[in-house]
């Protein structure tokens, strides 16, 4: 059974850092990619970045300078940190598996994990 | 970046009425692959997303037949033919075609009457 669930702190202050983890069961990742998708309260959803099942990354332009993804395959876990947090990054923080073969979409999503950028 | 457009914004509908959501790309999403990676997901109220169709038209595997997905180069539409209670949400299209960054669209709301 193909699950994504994602953990973290709920609360961060500003300018600090925020570390993320995505716990996977039921694949590889060694054999699937896997995204990171956040959504702001009310507005919709906007990608941040991905990690490949070899183990490369590629994030959006607009927070690259910002955000790392990595992973630790005998963990089965992705992480996520993104620095110099402003209130803008509040939201909610999804991670998403990409299904293989080529097909390229998403087909199972975590739970989400909110987070609230506020002193 | 693909900026997608989704038209409207807002839909209001009453059950059994059948409805279309159209999504707009500000590039063709043919891959030179030939495939054309352009997906819908439905967003239930406090819930994840969840996957409907994948390459403009093929159903995710438990997605009812009442969805339909068609298009082909920048304008893509997702209709659905007798709406029931359980498909109101927020609908966003999202291409795979130019990434990165892969893009979604602004979304629709589904409202029944």
């Amino acid at each position: 059974q193909v699950q994504l669930k994602e953990s973290g702190p709920g609360l961060v202050q500003p300018s600090q850092t925020l570390s993320l983890t995505c716990t996977v069961s039921g694949f590889s990742l060694t054999s699937y990619d896997v995204h990171w998708v956040r959504q702001p309260p009310g507005k919709g959803l906007e990608w941040m970045g991905g990690i490949w099942g070899d183990g490369s990354t590629a994030y959006n332009s607009a927070l690259k300078s910002r955000l790392s993804i990595s992973r630790d395959t005998s963990k089965s876990q992705v992480f996520l940190k993104m620095n110099s947090l402003q209130t803008e990054d509040t939201a909610i923080y999804f991670c998403t598996r990409e299904t293989t073969e080529g097909i390229h979409y998403f087909d199972y999503w975590g739970q989400g994990v909110m987070v609230t950028v506020s002193s | 970046d693909v900026v997608l457009t989704q038209t409207p914004p807002t839909l209001l509908a009453t059950i059994g009425q059948s409805v279309s959501i159209s999504c707009r790309s500000s590039q063709s999403l043919l891959h030179s692959n030939g495939n054309t990676y352009l997906n819908w997901l439905l967003q239930r109220t406090g819930q994840s997303p969840q996957p409907l169709i994948y390459l403009v038209s093929k159903l995710e595997s438990g997605v009812p037949n009442r969805f339909s997905g068609s298009g082909s180069g920048t304008d893509f539409t997702l209709k659905i033919s007798g709406v029931e209670a359980e498909d109101l949400g927020v609908y966003y299209c999202m291409q795979f075609t130019h990434y990165p960054p892969l893009t979604f669209g602004s979304g629709t709301k589904l409202e029944i009457k």
